[in-house]
């Protein structure tokens, strides 16, 4: 089952403006990370935020976490075409980080036009 | 330091035929995850090992099942296959003595059951 639901399915923008996209789960987490994945090929780990955590900046990333909403965003700002891509959010919701078993959303797809 | 390698990139096989993908972990990991990624859906966790044992079971038949070797490299069998079982497979790999929540994805295989 997927415990993450990223909000919006699609988006499409273009190159040099922000894009947000949101995602939601249901259980406690120890952490919540980003991945991106292009074409279908592996996934990219982009940034984890643990659950003690609101807010992580990583080059053009923020990522905030809001545990009593159960929710999460990703903000890439200035686009680029290069980073069209499907973004993922997943949870780590194992006990005591005894097996740290990702579950992930159904991911957003970001298209940046030139 | 080398990246999660996997083989073979690509496969087809035939209903009620068996499989094996294999997994090569990034240097240092002892620990392998395994993940299905369906077309347009994201990954689902099948199964980690952690020192050559299984470490954590997602909703999976036992027709699919693993190893992991000596040198922390790791094999998925899938006896029986079915068309549903046409999907991507991910192997992920992490240092689990370390505490390192962020799994490192491999390229993946893309199989198509026909």
């Amino acid at each position: 089952s997927q415990q993450g639901e990223e909000d919006p399915q699609a988006l499409s923008i273009q190159e040099g403006e922000n894009a947000t996209m949101n995602c939601s789960y249901k259980t406690s987490i120890n952490n919540l990370q980003w991945y991106r994945q292009n074409s279908g090929r592996g996934l990219v780990h982009l940034i984890l935020i643990r659950s003690n955590e609101r807010e992580k900046h990583s080059g053009r990333l923020r990522v905030t976490l809001d545990t009593s909403k159960k929710s999460s965003s990703l903000l890439i700002t200035a686009s680029r075409a290069a980073d069209t891509a499907s973004y993922f959010c997943a949870t780590d919701a194992s006990g005591g980080g005894s097996n740290y078993k990702l579950t992930f959303g159904k991911g957003t797809l970001l298209t940046v036009n030139p | 330091e080398t990246g999660v390698t996997q083989s073979p990139t690509h496969l087809i096989k035939t209903r009620g035929q068996q499989v094996t993908l294999r997994c090569s972990s990034q240097s240092g990991h002892n620990t392998v995850s395994w993940y299905q990624q369906a077309l347009g859906q994201g990954p689902q966790f099948i199964f980690q090992y952690y020192r050559e044992e299984e470490n954590g079971r997602g909703n999976f038949p036992p027709r699919f099942s693993g190893l992991q070797f000596p040198n922390y490299s790791s094999e998925l069998n899938v006896n029986a296959l079915e068309l549903d079982d046409s999907a991507l497979y991910l192997c992920a790999s992490s240092d689990r003595t370390h505490y390192q929540e962020t799994q490192y994805f491999g390229p993946g295989t893309r199989l198509l059951v026909l």
